[in-house]
């Protein structure tokens, strides 16, 4: 079964630093992936995925995210974050070897907390 | 536009007694799903539908959950009998099943569930 490993579980980083949230998926031979953002008693909401193609793929909020198939990895960075990007972000991915099932698979998630 | 609405956003249940959790999806999208959410971790994959059809419940952890969807629109989680490890924020998503948006899932913002 597919599986999620998000490396960190808090972040800290300073206003307008750079941030890298790491994430790692068990080997597949088809996936698609995604990174969600989770505001405090809200639903998830959708920053980016990776279906096909290129290989770096830009999201809202200025986030972006690269697709290493020999790493099995797509982390989320972001150059330059804001206090307002203070959350929770869940990497997911959805394992079409599984007879094309929509079904997401979650990492345990990262808190980032952005400090002035 | 709307987005999926759930409801209660809150609910305390004592030991045993049954529950029942609303989803209302975008309108217009085939796809729902259900899932779990524990604290401090990701979310889990309980049910799958496309329009009425149940087509994965592999996720619902015992016969005390139950899901249905019967027009293909609303849906109900049902946790018959429900026991302190329930306790958990119950997400819902919907999406269409269009090439474009395919695995773009829209989360509502939960159900939380708190068994006393």
């Amino acid at each position: 079964a597919q599986s999620v490993t998000q490396l960190d579980s808090q972040v800290p980083v300073f206003e307008e630093a750079p941030v890298e949230l790491r994430c790692n998926y068990s080997s597949s031979v088809s996936v698609y992936l995604f990174w969600y953002v989770q505001y405090p008693n809200q639903g998830l909401q959708l920053l980016l995925k990776y279906l096909s193609g290129s290989t770096l793929v830009k999201g809202i909020n200025g986030f972006e995210a690269e697709f290493n198939k020999s790493q099995t990895s797509f982390h989320l960075r972001k150059p330059s974050v804001h206090i307002s990007d203070t959350a929770e972000y869940f990497c997911a991915v959805s394992d079409l070897t599984q007879g094309g099932s929509e079904k997401l698979v979650f990492g345990k998630g990262t808190k980032l907390t952005v400090n002035p | 536009g709307a987005g999926v609405s759930q409801s209660p956003r809150y609910k305390v249940a004592k030991r045993g007694q049954d529950v029942a959790l609303r989803c209302d999806p975008i309108s217009g999208h085939v796809s729902l799903f259900w899932y779990q959410q524990a604290l401090g971790q990701g979310p889990e994959f309980l049910t799958y539908f496309q329009n009425e059809a149940q087509l994965d419940k592999s996720g619902l952890p015992s016969d005390r959950f139950f899901a249905e969807r019967p027009e293909g629109s609303v849906s109900t989680l049902k946790i018959q009998r429900t026991q302190q490890e329930d306790s958990a924020v119950y997400l819902c998503a919907s999406s269409l099943n269009s090439p474009r948006d395919l695995y773009e899932q829209y989360f509502g913002p939960g159900t939380r569930l708190t068994v006393t």
